[in-house]
């Protein structure tokens, strides 16, 4: 158990809805990062956030968006739905912020994201 | 555009032999080098890492190897099992990009009994 929590589990949807990931991460981490995972592209990331502030954004489309909150707990909003956006996302956390060595980022277990 | 290259995509070993997954990587920026181990429905999971000043790191039976002027890095898991069997990403930290951690397209390990 990495300490990262994500829910939900699993996601069924239907094309265009909107739907919104949460993640909590390991406790005393600042940092919190969101990976997309599907079988075609790996793992990608998508977007970084620092004690509630947004440091790196990756390859995220504008109809994602994110946000870490005060009490650290973050949350991905994937709007406007589309098939090819079915995927695993994982959230991360760590506790610096920098990639400096040593900075292990422990992965949730994900959430199943499915468009139909 | 992928940043670190990963091969094999799967690979099968036998019990007891030994497993080699190899990672090359171009961006001279990356200062960090982490191995994941995932299993199927989990996380990925750091199993071991190595900074570029170091040719070689050994924990248990993994082992990374590491050559800089190659841009080149290796997972060696010695004495294959087969709770080996999982999903192996190497990845690169990046010193100041955008990007935190990249990771290489995986491999897939199945240590036959």
């Amino acid at each position: 158990d990495s300490g990262v929590t994500q829910t939900p589990k699993h996601l069924i949807t239907a094309t265009g809805q909107r739907v919104t990931l949460r993640c909590s991460p390991r406790s005393g981490d600042l940092s919190v990062y969101w990976y997309q995972q599907s079988l075609d592209q790996g793992l990608q990331f998508l977007i970084q956030y620092y004690n509630g502030e947004e440091r790196a954004k990756g390859n995220i489309l504008e109809r994602f968006s994110a946000q870490q909150f005060p009490d650290l707990h973050s949350e991905l909003n994937l709007s406007s739905l589309e098939l090819g956006d079915s995927a695993l996302y994982f959230c991360a956390s760590s506790t610096r912020d920098r990639g400096r060595s040593g900075n292990t980022i422990y992965f949730g277990e994900g959430s199943w994201l499915t468009v139909v | 555009q992928q940043q670190v290259k990963q091969s094999p995509q799967s690979l099968i070993v036998q019990k007891g032999g030994i497993s080699i997954i190899n990672c090359a990587y171009e961006n001279t920026a990356f200062d960090y080098f982490p191995w994941y181990q995932q299993f199927p429905g989990k996380g990925p999971a750091l199993l071991i890492a190595i900074r570029p000043d170091v040719s070689e790191k050994k924990e248990g039976r993994f082992t990374i190897s590491f050559n800089k002027s190659a841009k080149q890095f290796s997972l060696h898991i010695m004495d294959s099992q087969p709770g080996d069997s999982a999903t192996y990403f190497c990845a690169a930290h990046h010193r100041e990009g955008a990007q935190k951690l990249v990771f290489g397209q995986g491999t897939r390990l199945t240590i036959n009994p």
